[in-house]
């Protein structure tokens, strides 16, 4: 299995919602990561999990919440969302520092604040 | 800091004609470059590395460290390449940065029949 894998596909969330975000993989990657893509623009990095440990938290506000339960999973929960937070969320995998190693991306998951 | 420049926004060439997306970088060490491609619909995926030396679909990227430039070319394009390409650029293995994957504002490059 070479896939990185995103549920769900498309999200609409009204702003006091909370909701998650998933990303599995099954390469043996232990390194994941979270994305925020706009249309037309380059992915923006969110955050980083290195052996399941926060590694990079690229000052993302505090309503976005990662988690890394294990090696092959990593959601992202989110509450009280802002309009301008409606994005493409991308999830990829590689292998850790140390091991060259690029990122494989999932598809993403489209989401829409209302 | 890292930063990838992508002077191109659009790029359009007819099918069979030669083409080479820009990409320049800045970095105060030895970086890891990447091409990413998008096609529409897809998920973004690697074209290229630096350090494989391949050629993937046709496509060359050679990294020159004196011009800090790792340009895309291809000799002849194809209607199938149309699609949105990022230059990336990481730190390398074992470096506090790698992983963290920088990426150019993109070039979306049309190829007409």
């Amino acid at each position: 299995d070479t896939e990185v894998t995103q549920t769900p596909k498309h999200l609409v969330m009204g702003m006091t919602n909370k909701k998650s975000l998933k990303c599995e993989q099954h390469m043996g990657h232990r390194a994941m990561y979270w994305y925020k893509q706009k249309a037309k623009k380059p992915p923006e990095l969110m955050f980083v999990y290195s052996y399941e440990k926060l590694s990079i938290n690229e000052s993302v506000p505090s309503r976005f919440s990662p988690e890394c339960p294990n090696s092959s999973l990593l959601n992202l929960h989110l509450h009280a969302l802002q309009p301008e937070d409606s994005a493409l969320y991308l999830c990829a995998s590689s292998q850790p520092r140390g091991k060259s190693s690029p990122l494989h991306f999932g598809n993403g998951t489209r989401l829409t604040v209302t | 800091a890292q930063r990838v420049t992508q002077p191109e926004k659009l790029l359009s060439v007819f099918k069979g004609a030669p083409v080479e997306l820009k990409c320049n970088y800045s970095y105060s060490g030895s970086p890891e470059l990447f091409w990413y491609v998008q096609y529409s619909r897809q998920r973004l995926q690697l074209l290229l590395r630096h350090i494989s030396r391949e050629s993937i679909k046709g496509f060359t990227a050679d990294l020159n460290k004196g011009e800090t430039s790792f340009h895309l070319k291809k000799p002849f394009a194809q209607e199938e390449d149309s699609a949105m390409y990022y230059c990336a650029l990481s730190g390398r293995p074992g470096g506090t940065s790698y992983g963290k994957l920088t990426f150019g504002q993109g070039t979306i490059l049309t190829v007409h029949p």
